[in-house]
This record gives C-alpha cells, sequence and structure tokens, in this order.
C-alpha cells in the first residue's frame, strides 16, 4: 500500500492552462505538505496544512490554491500556469505539526512541464 | 548566507570507501536534524535522524555538532546502491516550525 500518493506522476500543458495535482495519504497523519524541487533541485515548501486547516504559506504566488477537504488529502490546484512553474511537486505528510523532530514522508512527486 | 549549506559535490568515490558529508546551518535556534536520501527522480525517503550523541545505523554515522552549528554523514564500506543525492534537513525552532532542506550533496559509488 502506498502511504502518500499523488497523481498525476507527469503533467505537461501550455502557458496559461490551469491544472490539478492530487494527494493522499494513509498514514493517518495530521499534517500535509506541498514541496517544490527546481531544477537546482532545491526543496522548498509552499504550503502545509493541519487537519484541514492552513498553517504555512510561504511566498507562493496566489495562482497557487491547496485545498484540503479532508485530513487525509491535499490538493494542489494551480491557475494561469507559466514557464517558471516547471518543477516537480511533492507532496509530503507529518504525524503532527509544531513537534521539531517531525519526520516526513514524501509522495512520488508530479513532474509539472509547462510549454 | 543560506539557512542550510552542503556541498554539492559530486563526490566519486570506488565501492568500499569511507565518505563524509557536511552540512552547517545558521538558525541556532534549530531543534531537530535529519539526513534524506534521494535517488535521480524519486522522492526524498529519510535516512536517518541526527543527535547530539551522534548516531549509528549500519554503515551510517550521523553528527551533530551545535556549537559549530554543523552537521556530518560518514558512510563506510560504499556500495553501489549508496549512490543517491543526500541531503541535510534541519527543523525548528519550535512555535515557528519549519523545515529547511539543504540543496544535496550527489555521491555517485564506482565499481
Amino acid at each position: 500500500d502506498t502511504a502518500v500518493s499523488q497523481t498525476p506522476k507527469y503533467l505537461v500543458t501550455q502557458m496559461g492552462n490551469d491544472k490539478s495535482i492530487k494527494c493522499e495519504q494513509n498514514l493517518g497523519h495530521d499534517t500535509m505538505y506541498w514541496y517544490k524541487q527546481d531544477s537546482k533541485k532545491f526543496l522548498k515548501i509552499m504550503f502545509s496544512y493541519n487537519n484541514k486547516e492552513l498553517i504555512i504559506n510561504e511566498t507562493v504566488p496566489n495562482r497557487f490554491s491547496p485545498k484540503s477537504p479532508d485530513k487525509a488529502h491535499l490538493n494542489l490546484h494551480i491557475n494561469s500556469l507559466e514557464l517558471g512553474d516547471s518543477a516537480v511537486y511533492f507532496c509530503a505528510s507529518s504525524q503532527a505539526v509544531g513537534a521539531s523532530n517531525e519526520k516526513l514522508f514524501f509522495g512520488s512527486g508530479t513532474q509539472l512541464s509547462v510549454l | 548566507r543560506k539557512e542550510v549549506e552542503q556541498d554539492p559535490g559530486p563526490f566519486n568515490v570506488p565501492e568500499g570507501a569511507t565518505v563524509a558529508f557536511n552540512c552547517t546551518y545558521s538558525n541556532s535556534a534549530s531543534q531537530s536534524f535529519f539526513w534524506y536520501r534521494q535517488d535521480c527522480r524519486k522522492e526524498p525517503k529519510l535516512l536517518m535522524s541526527v543527535y547530539s550523541s551522534g548516531n549509528e545505523d549500519g554503515r551510517f554515522t550521523a553528527q551533530l555538532n551545535r556549537a559549530s552549528q554543523y552537521i556530518s554523514l560518514l558512510i563506510r564500506d560504499s556500495k553501489l546502491s549508496d549512490s543517491a543525492t543526500y541531503l541535510c534537513v534541519v527543523n525548528g525552532p519550535t512555535g515557528g516550525f519549519k523545515t529547511i532542506f539543504g540543496a544535496g550533496t550527489r555521491l555517485f559509488v564506482k565499481a
């Protein structure tokens, strides 16, 4: 059983389109995240949700809108895609937020290519 | 100064070699520390936590020096399967909980 699963694995789209990436975790974790890994391989946090509530929102354009219908799901919707949005997007989860020793479990990533 | 800095490498070592990676962090209030491993085109996976007392997991030893704000990972008897990118990860401080990833150190182990 996959612990953190995200779909699609690959997403190729044109500039200006709107797209969504879905994420689900079956670990019973309270906290979920979206990370972006760019071409230089830096992993940067975008958003964090704890029990469906937004707790971290890094400096991300408001074209990116996360949605958490329940604590097991965190989807990412991106409006008006730009070339610079091309990256690998990783969903992750952890047991709780605020505990500094929290370990992250990642999904397998979504490779987004904006043409 | 970056919050978490690592030597990007790549480190090219023969099988059986011992290799060490270093990482420095800028926030002295950081609470916890980890090494993650990321294979090419895959997700990061937790390798081990890092404690001040040092900890060992088989061929892997991690060490934390809070005074110098420095973390290390030592791999003994390298295997081909150790080839990957090793990410230094720093959490905290508590209250402003935030996980910061280093850019990673690339390791190639060759036969």
